[in-house]
């Protein structure tokens, strides 16, 4: 399997940018970049996810290293309720293509001071 | 709302009893999965479905059965569960298993103690 490291935890202030840091030297070509979050008592949560190129959508901003052997996220105003467990995750196939599996590491958790 | 919906939310039983955790997913999803998560672990998959009528193991399958007979419902079963089996469960789906980036959506878990 391929693997991710994140640091254990992080911290931040409110309205601050946080940028999460994600390696994943091992990555293959055809692995997607997932992140999610977990809020306490909550299910994951997808974030976003990328190939090659940075993605942003409404609730973070994904850069893809050039060598994609690292990614960051980008929460731009970090607010109370973004305080969660974040997942950096590669996406991978199974051998037969069939089964679309996310493994969840450890995860770094984000605190987020007021 | 879209929406994975798991029921019970918690449930603390006695060894053997079997029991069935209840996954439903009003999206229309192909995909659908099963993961526990315990401390120092993170999440495993234990069985996922690509569709109606095919199902498969995921890493830890081990004293848990499936069944996909519609497609939005996909049961977790335990036949004769066991203290080991004591976990936090995440049912998933996603529209397709395979294809690019496709996000996964979870339910809030369901917390099994089996005594």
């Amino acid at each position: 399997d391929a693997k991710t490291t994140q640091p254990n935890s992080m911290e931040s202030n409110e309205e601050e940018p946080v940028h999460l840091p994600c390696n994943h030297s091992t990555i293959s070509g055809t692995d997607y970049i997932h992140w999610y979050r977990q809020l306490p008592s909550q299910g994951p949560e997808y974030v976003i996810h990328g190939l090659t190129s940075n993605v942003n959508n409404r609730m973070a901003s994904l850069a893809i290293a050039e060598d994609r052997k690292s990614s960051t996220l980008i929460l731009h105003r970090a607010t109370l309720r973004d305080a969660a467990v974040y997942y950096c995750i590669l996406r991978e196939l199974n051998s037969g293509g069939s089964n679309y599996k996310l493994t969840f590491g450890k995860g770094t958790l984000l605190t987020v001071n007021p | 709302e879209a929406q994975v919906t798991q029921n019970p939310r918690y449930l603390i039983t006695v060894t053997g009893k079997k029991l069935t955790v209840t996954c439903s997913q009003n999206m229309n999803h192909e995909y659908m999965s099963w993961y526990r998560q315990d401390p120092g672990l993170g999440l495993r998959q234990i069985y996922y479905s690509m569709n109606v009528e095919v199902t498969d193991k995921g890493d830890v399958p081990e004293g848990y059965k499936v069944s996909r007979k519609e497609k939005r419902n996909f049961p977790l079963i335990l036949e004769s569960p066991s203290p080991n089996q004591t976990s936090l469960y995440f049912c998933a789906s996603s529209l397709y298993g395979t294809g690019g980036g496709q996000p996964q959506h979870f339910g809030d878990g369901t917390r099994l103690s089996i005594l």
